[in-house]
């Protein structure tokens, strides 16, 4: 199975910045998603991240708040733009061979907004 | 790390019990289901999996079951053990021309030695 390293494991950011979420995996991977994890809460999908293209969003979260890059087959970048309070989350990057396969899970970043 | 699961369901269990962990997954249409663990500080740990065309599945001390008609899934955990303390997710993977996955609310296990 994939091996996920996110990068930073942690922040505290003040409100109002922006902060850039790493995502390498050790193999080329179809699929590559980033979820969200609030305090106490189930995960949340944000996006699907496609290579080449532009990231396919969910219902509640747009580009300009978490814009999302995937230059390549190994590697994701999520985005938390203008951060508020409400920011403070667990980001958690995903990835998988291809759709009908189990997905494996980073250990995410934990996000906290001053 | 900072703990998950804080407000989710608790399921209390003697160590060396059997546990059963149950899921309701809403989209009819979905074709592939997953359990996973998560200890406190890490992402999700993929469990095991079930496909849509089996109603059961069985790995190494842990039991999958899935009923299509009620839209169920259940995870049983034999001979739990103190290691098995996590909070456990159901997901379903949704195929939209893309497929996603999409996590169920989660149960938190704790076993008492």
């Amino acid at each position: 199975s994939a091996v996920i390293s996110q990068k930073p494991s942690r922040d505290i950011c003040q409100r109002g910045t922006s902060l850039t979420i790493q995502c390498q995996v050790d193999s080329q991977v179809t699929m590559m998603f980033w979820y969200r994890q609030q305090p106490g809460q189930s995960l949340t999908l944000i996006a699907t991240a496609n290579q080449g293209s532009e990231a396919t969003y969910e219902s509640g979260f747009v580009i300009d708040k978490f814009p999302i890059s995937r230059p390549n087959l190994t590697f994701s970048t999520l985005t938390v733009s203008n951060m508020s309070p409400e920011d403070s989350s667990i980001y958690l990057c995903s990835a998988s061979a291809q759709g009908e396969q189990p997905q494996h899970f980073g250990d995410g970043t934990r996000l906290s907004i001053l | 790390g900072e703990s998950v699961g804080l407000h989710l369901p608790t399921l209390s269990v003697q160590e060396g019990d059997n546990s059963i962990i149950n899921c309701a997954y809403s989209n009819s249409a979905s074709d592939y289901f997953i359990w996973y663990k998560q200890e406190s500080g890490k992402g999700p740990q993929f469990i095991i999996d079930i496909r849509s065309n089996m109603d059961k599945r069985q790995g190494q001390r842990v039991t999958v079951l899935l009923n299509k008609t009620v839209k169920h899934l259940s995870l049983q955990i034999a001979a739990t053990q103190p290691g098995d303390s996590a909070v456990y997710f159901c997901a379903e993977t949704i195929n939209t021309g893309g497929f996603k996955t999409i996590f169920g609310a989660g149960t938190r296990l704790f076993v008492k030695a």
